[in-house]
């Protein structure tokens, strides 16, 4: 069974770049068959999709993010990363990885989340 | 604001039956049989619980079931049970072009 971790500084400074990585274990990243997500919860707040990648590195963003978000995957350190450019205190938020399906529309298995606080 | 609409609480007594509504438009609910709802307890990471309107993922109690109207998809809970206390939150595909997800504002379920 696929089991997803997330990983990063629980507090950045406003303008910096948000940075996170996901470590997933039981699976390969590579095995093609899935997508990686990131998305966010801020406290008390609904969920945001920020992005996706493929394993080939393919990405798809949230419109609304696309322009400070980046997502990489690093295949053998079975890890996939977010980078969350110009933040700000409406940035603050739990972050998960979450695991789709290649074809599907839902998110099957979720990391536990890490809270990142954007503040000076 | 989130892209679905749900309603913020909802409840209902043991054994009873509660349903949820998530509404969109026709670009993502109504475009599309790709809405799931999540169960989330507090401190937990989201839970899938419904897939493509209505499918179950193997170990969901049939007890949550799921519908699709227009524009509108529905989460219901028969049976309520006190484990069923949890937020839920509906979410869809609304890709055109792009693949493209959105998610409701959340509904916290109480059971009296």
């Amino acid at each position: 069974q696929v089991q997803l971790q997330e990983s990063g500084p629980g507090l950045v400074k406003p303008s910096q770049t948000l940075s996170l990585t996901c470590t997933v274990s039981g699976g390969s990243i590579s095995s093609g068959s899935y997508y990686w997500s990131w998305i966010r919860q801020p406290a008390g707040k609904g969920l945001e999709w920020i992005g996706r990648i493929y394993t080939s590195g393919s990405t798809n963003y949230n419109p609304s993010l696309k322009s400070r978000v980046t997502i990489s995957v690093d295949t053998s350190k079975n890890q996939f990363s977010l980078k969350l450019s110009s933040v700000t205190a409406a940035d603050t938020a739990v972050y998960y990885c979450a695991k789709t399906i290649v074809g599907a529309t839902f998110f099957d298995y979720w990391g536990q989340g890490t809270l990142v606080t954007v503040s000076s | 604001q989130s892209a679905l609409t749900q309603p913020p609480s909802a409840s209902g007594s043991p054994g009873q039956s509660v349903t949820i509504s998530c509404t969109g438009t026709s670009s993502d609910v109504g475009g599309y049989n790709y809405v799931s709802w999540y169960q989330q307890h507090p401190g937990k990471a989201p839970k899938l619980m419904i897939y493509e309107v209505s499918k179950r993922p193997s170990g969901v109690p049939d007890r949550f079931s799921g519908s699709k109207s227009g524009n509108t998809a529905s989460l219901t809970v028969s049976g309520l049970q006190a484990e069923d206390e949890a937020d839920y939150y509906c979410s869809s595909y609304a890709g055109s072009n792009n693949f493209d997800m959105v998610f409701g504002g959340g509904t916290k379920l109480t059971v009296l």
